[in-house]
């Protein structure tokens, strides 16, 4: 099984500040990584997958780099609606055996 | 547009069998690319993948889960179904399912069950 690893566990960030998160894989996803926001009673949102490729009506604040087993979603200036939980996912192999990271939360500061 | 509802019970006895199921809208669960799946969510926990089946009913499980879980497909009514047995407060999550191939996000709004007397 691909362990993934998130950090930070928890963010504490103002309105308008750039976010940098960070996902691990304990071996190579290739470019199947994927980035989820959730907030409380939602499901998960898709974000980013193929590391870079915003979903659709995703904003341009947000981006991911990253290739092998290192990763990042980026947020560059923090409005209100992002404060959220993310989580980071790959899905590099078949048959499709997901995994997801523990999730960073992203909370006012 | 690919559309995913999740329906079943929401209340579950502890050691009895948890059946969810699955309606898939907007594309075909026949597709010969696409496997299908349900991931769950204990409360503030995170993300699981509990498995997936293709529409053969070819299937393969979460090791953690492997002894409890079936699953199985209706390709006539465009369902999949999760049954998980022997159920304990553990299990209390949010059951997501989901079109685990391909382009991921397409997922359902989620069913809360609890596992309680």
């Amino acid at each position: 099984e691909i362990v993934m690893t998130q950090s930070p566990a928890t963010l504490s960030a103002s309105p308008g500040e750039r976010a940098t998160l960070s996902c691990r894989a304990s071996q190579s996803v290739s470019s199947n990584l994927a980035w989820y926001q959730q907030k409380p009673g939602q499901a998960p949102r898709l974000l980013i997958y193929g590391v870079s490729t915003r979903a659709t009506g995703i904003s341009a604040r947000f981006s991911g780099s990253g290739s092998g087993t290192e990763f990042t979603l980026t947020i560059s200036s923090l409005q209100s609606e992002d404060f959220a939980i993310y989580y980071c996912q790959q899905y590099n192999y078949w048959p499709p055996m997901w995994t997801f990271g523990q999730g960073t939360k992203v909370e006012i500061k | 547009q690919l559309q995913l509802q999740e329906s079943g019970p929401g209340l579950v006895k502890p050691s009895e069998t948890l059946s969810l199921t699955c309606t898939v809208s907007g594309g075909s669960i026949s597709s010969s690319t696409d496997y299908w799946g349900w991931i769950r969510q204990p409360p503030g926990k995170g993300l699981e993948l509990i498995g997936g089946i293709y529409y053969s009913g070819s299937t393969y499980y979460n090791p953690s889960l492997n002894s409890r879980v079936t699953m199985s497909v209706d390709t006539s009514k465009n369902q999949f179904s999760l049954k998980l047995s022997s159920v304990t407060a553990a299990d209390t999550a949010v059951y997501y399912c989901a079109r685990i191939t391909g382009t991921p996000g397409h997922w359902g709004q989620g069913t809360l069950v609890t596992v309680s007397s």
